[in-house]
């Protein structure tokens, strides 16, 4: 499976700020994706990142709230901007391996005050 | 809307039983399906994934896939203590596509 690091591990932000979570992968894979697991939840897809074109968000996720970049097939960021504390979540890339099976980052733990 | 669901438990078993982690899901064209082990602060891991009706074993683990009645298990066999954690259930309609989670299961193995 594909080594995932993300950047930052954790972070605590003030409200009204924008926070930038990185994602790099050792190997090139085709489709990489953007969760958010809310505290004692489960994981909700946020977008998948598409490389060289817009993300593709899911309801109740916009490009305003939420803009992903995806310049190459190993590497992408999401950005929680103007954020408030309800986007305190733990944020988790995940790519999908060359058998179909989806592997997760170690995930950004963002807490907002 | 596609739907994936799990009982939250807690699911208590004393050291050395079998946990059965059971999912339901909504939508019969579903393909893959996926269990994912998640200890507390730390990002899901891949345990298991079948792709056809039946069995498939991996050491301790034996997952189950019945996609006339759209259910899918997880059987822990001979539980540890060290197998206490959420166990999310995962599913996706086309191959290498996103995934729509349950909420998880917890499972608690008591020495």
């Amino acid at each position: 499976s594909a080594v995932i690091s993300q950047k930052p591990s954790r972070d605590i932000c003030q409200r009204g700020t924008s926070l930038t979570i990185q994602c790099q992968v050792d190997s090139q894979v085709t489709m990489m994706f953007w969760y958010r697991q809310q505290p004692g939840q489960s994981l909700t897809l946020i977008a998948t990142a598409n490389q060289g074109s817009e993300a593709t968000y899911e309801s109740g996720f916009v490009i305003d709230k939420f803009p992903i970049s995806r310049p190459n097939l190993t590497f992408s960021t999401l950005t929680v901007s103007n954020m408030s504390p309800e986007d305190s979540s733990i944020y988790l890339c995940s790519v999908v391996g060359s058998t179909y099976e989806q592997y997760f980052g170690p995930g950004t733990r963002l807490t907002v005050t | 809307q596609k739907e994936v669901e799990q009982n939250s438990g807690p699911l208590s078993v004393p050291e050395g039983a079998i946990a059965s982690l059971n999912c339901t899901y909504s939508d019969r064209g579903s393909q893959s399906f996926f269990w994912y082990r998640q200890y507390s602060g730390k990002s899901p891991e891949l345990i298991m994934s079948i792709y056809s009706n039946g069995d498939k074993e991996d050491g301790r683990f034996t997952a189950q896939l019945n996609k006339a009645s759209q259910y899918v298990s997880l059987l822990i066999r001979d539980s540890q203590p060290s197998d206490s954690a959420t166990y999310l259930c995962a599913v996706n309609f086309q191959p290498g596509n996103m995934l729509t989670f349950g909420g998880g299961t917890r499972l608690m193995v008591k020495p």
